[in-house]
């Protein structure tokens, strides 16, 4: 079975500054997807960005990026310029890219609290 | 228009009691999702269907049960209510069933059992 396992239950960045969310993953399979998804204390899940595991290029969303490390099953989230508005959990999710019984669903990390500091 | 909508969004009930939480997809998905957020956050899959199929988490008790009226509707059952059960539910739809597409989220029911 998969996991996801985000190491760092609390994380705080100063306004302006940046700052790296840790993640990593464990499976067995080849083909899959990562994300990251952002709840703000609305607690309305949104997805900041998804990374394709054939994809060796990095995604990018404006001023969020990945570091994608297949073979260290390593995906971290990097926020730059962070604002007020980035304070929230974040989430690592992984998703299977196979059919099957599992029908995509999201396996997530317990979170990482990210206050940002003014 | 809200893409994904969950009524109601707050639950206050008491044991023993049976409750409905309805969710409505407008966005012509075929997969919907239950995943609850229990008290440290920890988000877990409760049910997956799409029109053809319903896979249930074996973890989830089966005074739990989803129903689907139509493709745009998933709606969450519980029966028999406990303490443990008070969590935020979340459903969420998707376009297919595998694939990198976006899981769109409810708002969120936040179930308090007493």
């Amino acid at each position: 079975a998969q996991t996801v396992t985000q190491s760092q239950p609390e994380m705080s960045v100063q306004e302006a500054e940046t700052v790296t969310l840790s993640c990593t993953y464990d499976t067995s399979e080849s083909d899959y997807y990562l994300f990251w998804y952002k709840q703000p204390p609305s607690r309305q899940m949104i997805l900041v960005i998804r990374q394709e595991a054939y994809k060796q290029q990095n995604a990018t969303e404006n001023r969020f990026s990945v570091n994608f490390q297949k073979a260290a099953k390593s995906f971290s989230l990097k926020i730059s310029d962070s604002q007020l508005g980035d304070a929230a959990m974040y989430f690592c999710a992984y998703r299977s890219a196979n059919y099957g019984g599992s029908q995509g669903n999201l396996i997530f990390g317990k979170g990482t609290k990210l206050s940002v500091k003014p | 228009d809200t893409a994904v909508s969950q009524t109601p969004k707050y639950l206050v009930t008491q044991m023993g009691n049976d409750k409905s939480i309805k969710c409505e997809q407008n966005l012509g998905h075929d997969t919907m999702y239950w995943y609850k957020q229990d008290s440290k956050k920890f988000l877990k899959i409760m049910f997956s269907y799409n029109n053809k199929e319903l896979i249930i988490n074996e973890t989830v008790p089966n005074r739990f049960s989803p129903k689907s009226p139509d493709k745009a509707h998933l709606n969450l059952h519980i029966n028999s209510l406990e303490l443990g059960d008070s969590a935020v539910y979340f459903c969420a739809s998707s376009p297919r069933t595998s694939g990198g597409f976006e899981q769109y989220f409810g708002p969120g029911t936040r179930l308090t059992v007493t």
